[in-house]
């Protein structure tokens, strides 16, 4: 059971490139996320999904879009890489957090990328 | 603004002893907290959480209080291994409307070493 699971792991891109993050969870969950980590940052929210077919946006969506064809997949899109996207990557997913079934969420290794 | 803060960026302690990292958060609609664990090239795990109608919550070796008159919680690891040496995040989440779908807003991390 791979839980969630990113892929890339690296990559090394060059300012003006597009590229697209794929995040996969083999747990059925309902919500997908994906989140950039900074130094002194914390992690910060960039969309999320709470079904298969929604988006939504999150804290710091500008210059990143996504997408959620299937359920079991959250694709994460930088369409003109810029140096201020240099980041870790996390994509993360779970069923509610609330309720009696509430669950905290799952989180991949990251996707570590830096724009040049 | 920075709702969920953590003010230490590092905490060093000496094996056996107790571990207490600290949280503060700003933001009153906050109701549910979680303490995740983060190794280097890994993803955070979902550590311990606490709902906004406690005051404590223990998972063995681990315990969490809130303090909500005064918007801060606080992680105690007793006794502490060096296995516990790790970045902490601590993070919030707000059920209010029902429509924050588990949405959680980080701290900025402590590093915490536990020494043998």
């Amino acid at each position: 059971n791979a839980g969630v699971t990113q892929t890339p792991k690296f990559r090394v891109l060059k300012t003006g490139q597009s590229m697209t993050l794929l995040c996969a969870q083999d747990m059925n969950h309902e919500y997908m996320y994906w989140y950039r980590q900074d130094p002194g940052m914390g992690l910060r929210l960039i969309h999320y999904s709470v079904g298969e077919g929604t988006t939504a946006k999150g804290e710091v969506p500008d210059g990143y879009n996504v997408s959620r064809l299937k359920k079991q997949n959250f694709l994460l899109g930088l369409e003109s890489a810029a140096p201020s996207q240099t980041s870790v990557y996390f994509c993360a997913s779970s069923y509610s957090l609330f309720g009696p079934n509430g669950q905290p969420q799952h989180f991949g290794d990251g996707t570590r990328l830096s724009i040049l | 603004d920075q709702q969920v803060k953590q003010n230490s960026p590092s905490l060093s302690v000496q094996e056996g002893r107790i571990s207490i990292l600290n949280c503060d958060y700003t933001n009153s609609m906050f109701d549910y907290f979680l303490w995740y664990k983060k190794y280097p090239a890994e993803g955070p795990t979902f550590l311990i959480s606490i709902s906004s109608i406690k005051d404590k919550n223990e998972d063995g070796r681990f315990t969490v209080f809130l303090n909500k008159s005064a918007k801060h919680l606080s992680l105690h690891i007793v006794p502490s291994q060096p296995g516990d040496s790790a970045v902490y995040f601590c993070a919030a989440s707000s059920n209010a409307g029902g429509t924050s779908y588990g949405k959680l807003t980080f701290g900025q991390g402590t590093i915490l070493t536990v020494h043998p």
